[in-house]
Protein backbone atom coordinates (compact mmCIF):
# COMPACT_ATOMS: atom_id res chain seq x y z
CA UNK A 1 0.00 0.00 0.00
CA UNK A 2 1.06 3.61 -0.63
CA UNK A 3 1.82 5.90 2.02
CA UNK A 4 3.25 9.26 2.83
CA UNK A 5 4.78 10.99 5.72
CA UNK A 6 5.95 14.61 6.76
CA UNK A 7 8.07 14.08 9.91
CA UNK A 8 8.02 17.00 10.74
CA UNK A 9 4.58 19.56 12.82
CA UNK A 10 6.77 22.67 11.75
CA UNK A 11 9.47 23.95 10.67
CA UNK A 12 10.67 27.51 11.61
CA UNK A 13 13.45 29.40 9.82
CA UNK A 14 14.45 32.80 9.73
CA UNK A 15 14.16 35.08 5.94
CA UNK A 16 16.81 34.59 4.02
CA UNK A 17 17.79 31.54 5.25
CA UNK A 18 17.53 28.41 3.60
CA UNK A 19 14.24 25.89 3.90
CA UNK A 20 13.72 22.41 3.94
CA UNK A 21 10.22 20.71 4.27
CA UNK A 22 10.52 16.75 4.13
CA UNK A 23 8.35 14.47 2.50
CA UNK A 24 9.41 10.65 2.06
CA UNK A 25 6.74 7.49 0.93
CA UNK A 26 6.26 4.07 0.40
CA UNK A 27 5.41 2.87 -3.34
CA UNK A 28 5.28 -0.62 -4.30
CA UNK A 29 5.41 0.88 -8.02
CA UNK A 30 6.68 3.85 -9.26
CA UNK A 31 5.98 7.14 -7.55
CA UNK A 32 3.70 10.26 -9.04
CA UNK A 33 5.01 12.85 -6.01
CA UNK A 34 3.52 16.69 -5.54
CA UNK A 35 4.06 19.47 -3.36
CA UNK A 36 0.72 21.44 -2.45
CA UNK A 37 0.87 24.90 -0.57
CA UNK A 38 -2.07 26.36 1.48
CA UNK A 39 -2.56 29.64 2.94
CA UNK A 40 -4.63 30.07 5.68
CA UNK A 41 -8.29 29.88 4.75
CA UNK A 42 -7.75 29.11 1.58
CA UNK A 43 -7.74 25.94 -0.79
CA UNK A 44 -4.28 24.48 -1.72
CA UNK A 45 -1.70 25.33 -4.47
CA UNK A 46 0.07 23.64 -6.28
CA UNK A 47 3.89 23.80 -6.20
CA UNK A 48 5.71 21.06 -8.22
CA UNK A 49 5.51 17.65 -9.35
CA UNK A 50 7.96 14.88 -9.88
CA UNK A 51 6.81 11.77 -12.63
CA UNK A 52 9.62 10.99 -14.56
CA UNK A 53 13.21 12.26 -15.30
CA UNK A 54 15.17 14.70 -13.88
CA UNK A 55 15.14 14.38 -10.25
CA UNK A 56 15.66 17.96 -9.50
CA UNK A 57 12.23 19.49 -10.38
CA UNK A 58 11.78 23.17 -9.93
CA UNK A 59 8.31 24.97 -9.01
CA UNK A 60 6.35 27.90 -8.33
CA UNK A 61 7.65 30.66 -6.31
CA UNK A 62 10.86 29.57 -6.39
CA UNK A 63 10.51 26.05 -4.60
CA UNK A 64 12.52 23.35 -6.31
CA UNK A 65 12.32 19.49 -4.84
CA UNK A 66 14.76 16.67 -4.91
CA UNK A 67 13.42 12.85 -6.19
CA UNK A 68 15.63 10.11 -4.23
CA UNK A 69 14.40 6.48 -4.92
CA UNK A 70 17.10 5.37 -2.89
CA UNK A 71 15.80 7.01 -0.15
CA UNK A 72 12.59 7.33 -0.99
CA UNK A 73 12.42 10.92 -0.44
CA UNK A 74 10.82 14.01 -1.62
CA UNK A 75 12.24 17.20 0.07
CA UNK A 76 11.01 20.72 -0.58
CA UNK A 77 13.38 23.12 -0.69
CA UNK A 78 13.99 27.18 -1.40
CA UNK A 79 17.57 28.97 -1.34
CA UNK A 80 16.05 31.74 0.26
CA UNK A 81 13.19 32.02 2.57
CA UNK A 82 10.28 34.84 2.38
CA UNK A 83 8.14 36.18 5.43
CA UNK A 84 5.32 35.34 2.64
CA UNK A 85 6.31 31.70 2.56
CA UNK A 86 4.76 30.86 5.82
CA UNK A 87 2.29 28.56 5.16
CA UNK A 88 0.82 25.13 5.14
CA UNK A 89 2.66 22.80 3.09
CA UNK A 90 1.70 19.12 1.83
CA UNK A 91 3.31 16.33 0.16
CA UNK A 92 1.33 13.89 -1.98
CA UNK A 93 2.26 10.30 -3.62
CA UNK A 94 1.00 8.35 -6.25
CA UNK A 95 1.57 4.61 -6.68
CA UNK A 96 1.46 4.16 -10.53
CA UNK A 97 1.38 0.02 -9.69
CA UNK A 98 -1.64 -1.48 -11.25
CA UNK A 99 -5.04 0.08 -11.68
CA UNK A 100 -4.05 2.40 -8.44
CA UNK A 101 -5.80 5.71 -9.07
CA UNK A 102 -5.77 7.45 -5.59
CA UNK A 103 -3.44 10.43 -4.34
CA UNK A 104 -2.69 9.85 -0.83
CA UNK A 105 -1.33 13.03 1.35
CA UNK A 106 0.81 13.64 4.28
CA UNK A 107 -0.47 15.49 7.05
CA UNK A 108 1.05 18.75 6.49
CA UNK A 109 4.02 20.71 7.82
CA UNK A 110 3.82 24.24 9.02
CA UNK A 111 5.96 26.65 7.64
CA UNK A 112 7.18 29.97 9.54
CA UNK A 113 9.33 32.30 8.29
CA UNK A 114 10.48 34.81 10.65
CA UNK A 115 11.29 38.24 10.05
CA UNK B 1 -12.21 30.40 -16.49
CA UNK B 2 -13.88 30.38 -12.86
CA UNK B 3 -11.73 27.25 -12.16
CA UNK B 4 -13.38 25.16 -9.55
CA UNK B 5 -16.61 26.16 -7.43
CA UNK B 6 -18.06 24.81 -4.67
CA UNK B 7 -21.37 25.62 -3.03
CA UNK B 8 -22.27 26.63 -0.63
CA UNK B 9 -18.92 28.01 1.68
CA UNK B 10 -20.52 27.52 5.11
CA UNK B 11 -23.57 25.09 5.96
CA UNK B 12 -24.77 24.11 9.36
CA UNK B 13 -26.93 20.92 9.66
CA UNK B 14 -28.36 18.81 12.84
CA UNK B 15 -27.52 15.31 12.95
CA UNK B 16 -29.69 13.37 10.55
CA UNK B 17 -30.09 16.03 8.08
CA UNK B 18 -29.08 14.90 4.51
CA UNK B 19 -27.33 17.66 2.05
CA UNK B 20 -25.56 17.83 -1.06
CA UNK B 21 -22.18 20.05 -1.25
CA UNK B 22 -21.89 21.34 -4.65
CA UNK B 23 -18.60 21.12 -7.00
CA UNK B 24 -17.94 22.23 -11.11
CA UNK B 25 -15.38 22.70 -12.98
CA UNK B 26 -15.18 24.38 -16.46
CA UNK B 27 -11.70 23.31 -17.52
CA UNK B 28 -12.92 19.98 -19.22
CA UNK B 29 -10.92 18.14 -16.52
CA UNK B 30 -11.63 14.21 -16.46
CA UNK B 31 -10.42 13.50 -12.85
CA UNK B 32 -12.06 15.02 -9.63
CA UNK B 33 -12.39 14.15 -6.16
CA UNK B 34 -13.49 15.12 -2.51
CA UNK B 35 -11.33 15.84 0.09
CA UNK B 36 -11.81 16.24 3.83
CA UNK B 37 -9.71 18.49 5.58
CA UNK B 38 -9.56 17.90 9.85
CA UNK B 39 -6.80 19.48 11.97
CA UNK B 40 -3.33 17.11 12.04
CA UNK B 41 -5.40 14.48 9.76
CA UNK B 42 -4.35 16.32 6.77
CA UNK B 43 -6.38 16.16 3.32
CA UNK B 44 -8.44 11.89 3.36
CA UNK B 45 -9.89 11.21 -0.11
CA UNK B 46 -13.34 11.16 0.12
CA UNK B 47 -14.37 9.77 -3.30
CA UNK B 48 -13.15 10.06 -6.82
CA UNK B 49 -13.43 10.09 -10.20
CA UNK B 50 -11.72 9.67 -13.56
CA UNK B 51 -14.29 10.05 -15.89
CA UNK B 52 -18.33 10.66 -16.40
CA UNK B 53 -20.01 8.12 -14.93
CA UNK B 54 -17.34 6.31 -12.73
CA UNK B 55 -16.77 7.03 -9.73
CA UNK B 56 -14.48 5.17 -6.98
CA UNK B 57 -14.27 5.15 -3.11
CA UNK B 58 -11.23 6.95 -1.25
CA UNK B 59 -9.87 6.52 1.88
CA UNK B 60 -12.79 7.49 4.01
CA UNK B 61 -15.90 6.76 1.47
CA UNK B 62 -18.52 5.85 4.53
CA UNK B 63 -21.93 8.17 4.77
CA UNK B 64 -20.93 9.78 2.21
CA UNK B 65 -22.12 9.48 -2.22
CA UNK B 66 -21.28 10.75 -5.15
CA UNK B 67 -22.17 10.83 -8.42
CA UNK B 68 -20.70 12.13 -12.08
CA UNK B 69 -23.57 12.64 -14.43
CA UNK B 70 -21.42 15.19 -16.63
CA UNK B 71 -17.79 16.18 -17.07
CA UNK B 72 -18.47 19.32 -15.11
CA UNK B 73 -20.26 18.68 -11.73
CA UNK B 74 -19.43 16.49 -9.26
CA UNK B 75 -21.40 16.32 -6.22
CA UNK B 76 -21.14 15.08 -2.81
CA UNK B 77 -23.80 13.46 -0.88
CA UNK B 78 -24.38 13.48 2.97
CA UNK B 79 -26.64 10.56 3.77
CA UNK B 80 -27.26 11.47 7.23
CA UNK B 81 -25.29 14.01 8.58
CA UNK B 82 -23.23 12.76 12.61
CA UNK B 83 -20.95 15.38 14.01
CA UNK B 84 -18.24 13.37 12.92
CA UNK B 85 -18.60 14.90 9.65
CA UNK B 86 -17.87 18.33 10.80
CA UNK B 87 -14.51 18.97 8.54
CA UNK B 88 -13.83 21.52 5.72
CA UNK B 89 -14.15 19.94 2.43
CA UNK B 90 -12.49 20.49 -1.02
CA UNK B 91 -13.45 19.95 -4.45
CA UNK B 92 -10.13 19.02 -7.01
CA UNK B 93 -9.95 18.05 -10.29
CA UNK B 94 -7.12 17.49 -12.78
CA UNK B 95 -6.43 16.89 -16.35
CA UNK B 96 -5.99 12.99 -15.23
CA UNK B 97 -4.38 11.30 -12.19
CA UNK B 98 -0.89 12.24 -13.13
CA UNK B 99 -1.42 16.15 -12.79
CA UNK B 100 -1.49 18.58 -10.78
CA UNK B 101 -5.08 18.80 -9.03
CA UNK B 102 -6.67 22.21 -9.18
CA UNK B 103 -8.56 23.21 -5.58
CA UNK B 104 -11.95 24.93 -4.90
CA UNK B 105 -12.22 27.07 -2.00
CA UNK B 106 -13.84 24.93 0.44
CA UNK B 107 -17.05 24.43 2.37
CA UNK B 108 -16.88 24.49 6.08
CA UNK B 109 -19.79 22.21 7.40
CA UNK B 110 -20.55 21.62 10.74
CA UNK B 111 -22.91 19.09 12.19
CA UNK B 112 -24.79 19.84 15.64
Amino acid sequence: AQSVAQPEDQVNVAEGNPLTVKCTYSVSGNPYLFWYVQYPNRGLQFLLKYITGDNLVKGSYGFEAEFNKSQTSFHLKKPSALVSDSALYFCAVRDNAGNNRKLIWGLGTSLAVNP
Amino acid sequence: NAGVTQTPKFQVLKTGQSMTLQCAQDMNHEYMSWYRQDPGMGLRLIHYSVGAGITDQGEVPNGYNVSRSTTEDFPLRLLSAAPSQTSVYFCASSYSDRNEQFFGPGTRLTVL
